[in-house]
């Protein structure tokens, strides 16, 4: 079972920042969190992950909470291609075999809208 | 673009059938992840091939399998189709280092459409 909790699905202004969160309470030290996106119909897409500072690339921020409990993804300014699924995921690292695969849940449904 | 390519990207067969799936990976990885992902769910992990071998699986019969080659591409088998088998098929490469991830990314393709009727 997935280990991460998020809203079923959220709605964006077109241009306005889009705060995704994520629920992981049971997280463990050697995890990371990964967020990955899926348009309709295509393979997921690779975002941004962390283990337990804030990071930021050219797509979007993460923000780790200090205890590790929960997140945000953070996508500043949406635009209308950025609907899409996307999920928050808890991946176990530094280790082999199927413990370092990906455990999807249903994710969130984010609608950017004009 | 992930450098991850699947093929066929649509195909249709019949219950009872076998079909084969082929992916190459990215370059420069060795390790190959298969994901099954039915329609309204999250992809949901089939298993993964390592120096040529099955390295983890999840909870799927034995009638799925796969292979990896020594150029990292690999294949996935399902025999006996069943209708239940019609999903979106995923194939991720990701690179292990003395058998550890130590973090590093999963790279999807665009996957592989089967409709079993």
């Amino acid at each position: 079972d997935a280990k991460t909790t998020q809203p079923p699905s959220m709605d964006c202004a077109e241009g306005r920042a889009a705060n995704l969160p994520c629920n992981h309470s049971t997280i463990s030290g050697n995890e990371y969190v990964y967020w990955y996106r899926q348009i309709h119909s295509q393979g997921p897409q690779y975002i941004i992950h962390g283990l337990k500072n804030n990071e930021t690339n050219e797509m979007a921020s993460l923000i780790i909470t200090e205890d590790r409990k929960s997140s945000t993804l953070i996508l500043p300014h949406a635009t209308l291609r950025d609907t899409a699924v996307y999920y928050c995921i808890v991946r176990v690292v530094n280790y082999g075999g199927s413990q370092g695969n990906l455990i999807f849940g249903k994710g969130t449904k984010l609608s950017v809208k004009p | 673009e992930t450098g991850v390519t699947q093929s066929p990207t649509h195909l249709i067969k019949t219950r009872g059938q076998q079909v084969t799936l082929r992916c190459s990976s990215q370059s420069g990885h060795n390790t190959v992840s298969w994901y099954q992902q039915a329609l309204g769910q999250g992809p949901q992990f089939i298993f993964q091939y390592y120096r040529e071998e099955e390295n983890g699986r999840g909870n799927f019969p034995p009638r799925f399998s796969g292979l990896q080659f020594p150029n990292y591409s690999s294949e996935l088998n399902v025999n006996a189709l069943e209708l239940d088998d019609s999903a979106l098929y995923l194939c991720a490469s990701s690179l292990l280092v003395g058998g550890r991830y130590s973090g590093n990314t999963i790279y999807f393709g665009e996957g592989s459409w089967l409709t079993v009727v």
